[in-house]
C-alpha cells in the first residue's frame, strides 16, 4: 500500500520567516495530494491540494509544489504569523479499485512562529 | 450551517465496555470515514464506507465495529476487545465520485480508558 513520509517533525520560526514541510510517497500512481492544517483539540482543516498533473498551486501565502518523478511535494509557507502554529499533515491519495478516496497521511509536522 | 458533528467530545471508558461514538454530516456526503489519531503519529484508517449499507476494514479495524445504516450517520463502536483504545478519534466525509474531491473532518472525540 501507499507510504507517506513526512519532514521535520517539528519546525520552529520567526514571525515573518518563511516555512518549508516536505513529504514523500511511494505509490507512483497516487494523484491527489492534500494538506491539512490541526489546530489543539480541533479536527484537521484542509488548506490547500494539488493534482497530479499540476505541478505547482498557490493560495495567498500558501504554495504546494509537486514533483512526480521524485515522488515529492511541499508545503510552502511565507510570512508566517503567530496563528499558523498548528500541526501540519500531509496525505496522498491511494490508487484506484476498492481504496477509492482513501488518503495515507504523513506523520505530522509541529510548526511553532515565534513573535 | 453544514459540517460533521461529532459526539461527545469527551469520552471514558471502562474494562470490557463497549462504547460508541457519533458522527452525524449534514453536507449529503456518500463516503464516511473513522480515523484514529496518536500522539506523534499520522492518522490511521480504521473504517470507511463509501455509500450506505456497505462499508470495508481499513488498516486498523481490529477492536471496533461500524455501520452506516443512513447516510448521514457512520458510528463507531469501541469494543472491549480494542486493548489500547485510548486516542483522539476523527470522523470524516467526502463527496462521492472520482476520489479527488477533499475529505471533511469532525473535531473530535478523546477517548481514554477509566
Amino acid at each position: 500500500g501507499e507510504n507517506v513520509e513526512q519532514h521535520p517533525s517539528t519546525l520552529s520560526v520567526q514571525e515573518g520567516d518563511s516555512a518549508v514541510i516536505k513529504c514523500t510517497y511511494s505509490d507512483s500512481a497516487s494523484n491527489y495530494f492534500p494538506w491539512y492544517k490541526q489546530e489543539l483539540g480541533k479536527g484537521p482543516q484542509l488548506i490547500i491540494d494539488i493534482r497530479s498533473n499540476v505541478g505547482e498551486k498557490k493560495d495567498q501565502r500558501i504554495a504546494v509544489t509537486l514533483n512526480k518523478t521524485a515522488k515529492h511535494f511541499s508545503l510552502h509557507i511565507t510570512e508566517t504569523q503567530p496563528e499558523d502554529s498548528a500541526v501540519y499533515f500531509c496525505a496522498a491519495r491511494a490508487a484506484g479499485g476498492t481504496s477509492y478516496g482513501k488518503l495515507t497521511f504523513g506523520q505530522g509536522t509541529i510548526l511553532t512562529v515565534h513573535p | 450551517d453544514g459540517g460533521i458533528t461529532q459526539s461527545p467530545k469527551y469520552l471514558f471508558r471502562k474494562e470490557g465496555q463497549n462504547v460508541t461514538l457519533s458522527c452525524e454530516q449534514n453536507l449529503n456526503h456518500d463516503a464516511m470515514y473513522w480515523y484514529r489519531q496518536d500522539p506523534g503519529q499520522g492518522l490511521r484508517l480504521i473504517y470507511y464506507s463509501q455509500i450506505v449499507n456497505d462499508f470495508q476494514k481499513g488498516d486498523i479495524a481490529e477492536g471496533y465495529s461500524v455501520s452506516r445504516e443512513k447516510k448521514e450517520s457512520f458510528p463507531l463502536t469501541v469494543t472491549s476487545a480494542q486493548k489500547n483504545p485510548t486516542a483522539f478519534y476523527l470522523c470524516a466525509s467526502r463527496q462521492g465520485g472520482t476520489g479527488n474531491q477533499p475529505q471533511h473532518f469532525g473535531d473530535g472525540t478523546r477517548l481514554s480508558i477509566l
